[in-house]
């Protein structure tokens, strides 16, 4: 059974700095999404990574996926305030049409 | 184009009573889910479908009920209403089976259940 992991959970950074979101799987998943969730607000997909090695970048968030670690990661290059939100990681089973999501990482951009 | 939509925004219910939130989308999406969000837990997904008159169970299914008669409409029933299924509740769709780069899913705003 796949199960997600994020860390860290809070995360409070200066505008300007540099910091990396963690997500881990525990096992096979053939896809992993990363979405943003502003408070009281509903989700928006940022991200779907395919394949091994898969990179995407849009704006100051790159995510990238390594399937041989299970490991994805959802960088942030020279934080600003607007990126302040709940950033999740979701995995997708191989072959069935299940999602499970992490817990979360709540991220605040401090001016 | 309205997307997915859900009505209502918010409810607040007596333990034991019945209610169903609806969920409608004008993408013509095969996949239709439904999850709910609680405070630390991320989302889980409750139920699921593939298509009209196909659907499975999520990691949490108990004490809901779900059917798809049109491609459009996913409703998400409760039978007997209890605290436990206070959350916030979304719907998401997506298109079909899996393929590149329209892989994603397409949530609703969602409808903040308080049951008491």
């Amino acid at each position: 059974e796949l199960k997600v992991e994020q860390n860290p959970l809070f995360l409070s950074m200066q505008e300007g700095k540099n910091y990396t979101i963690y997500c881990n799987y525990s096992t096979t998943s053939d896809r992993l999404y990363w979405y943003r969730q502003d408070p009281g607000k509903s989700l928006e997909s940022l991200f779907v990574l395919l394949s091994n090695g898969a990179v995407k970048q849009e704006g100051r968030l790159m995510a990238s996926l390594d399937t041989k670690a299970r490991l994805s990661t959802l960088h942030i290059t020279a934080a600003v305030h607007d990126l302040s939100a709940t950033y999740f990681c979701a995995g997708g089973g191989t072959g069935t049409y299940k999602y499970i999501f992490g817990t979360g990482t709540r991220l605040k951009v401090l001016a | 184009n309205a997307g997915v939509t859900q009505t209502p925004k918010f409810q607040v219910l007596k333990t034991g009573q019945s209610m169903t939130l609806q969920c409608a989308q004008d993408m013509n999406h095969e996949y239709m889910s439904w999850y709910r969000q609680d405070p630390g837990m991320g989302l889980r997904l409750i139920h699921y479908s593939v298509g009209a008159g196909i659907t499975d169970q999520g990691e949490v299914p108990n004490g809901y009920n779900v059917s798809r008669s049109t491609t459009e409409d996913f409703p998400l029933r409760l039978l007997s209403a209890a605290p436990s299924q206070t959350s916030v509740y979304f719907c998401a769709t997506r298109a079909g089976a899996p393929r590149r780069e329209r892989d994603t899913q397409y949530f609703g705003p969602g409808t903040r259940l308080t049951v008491l």
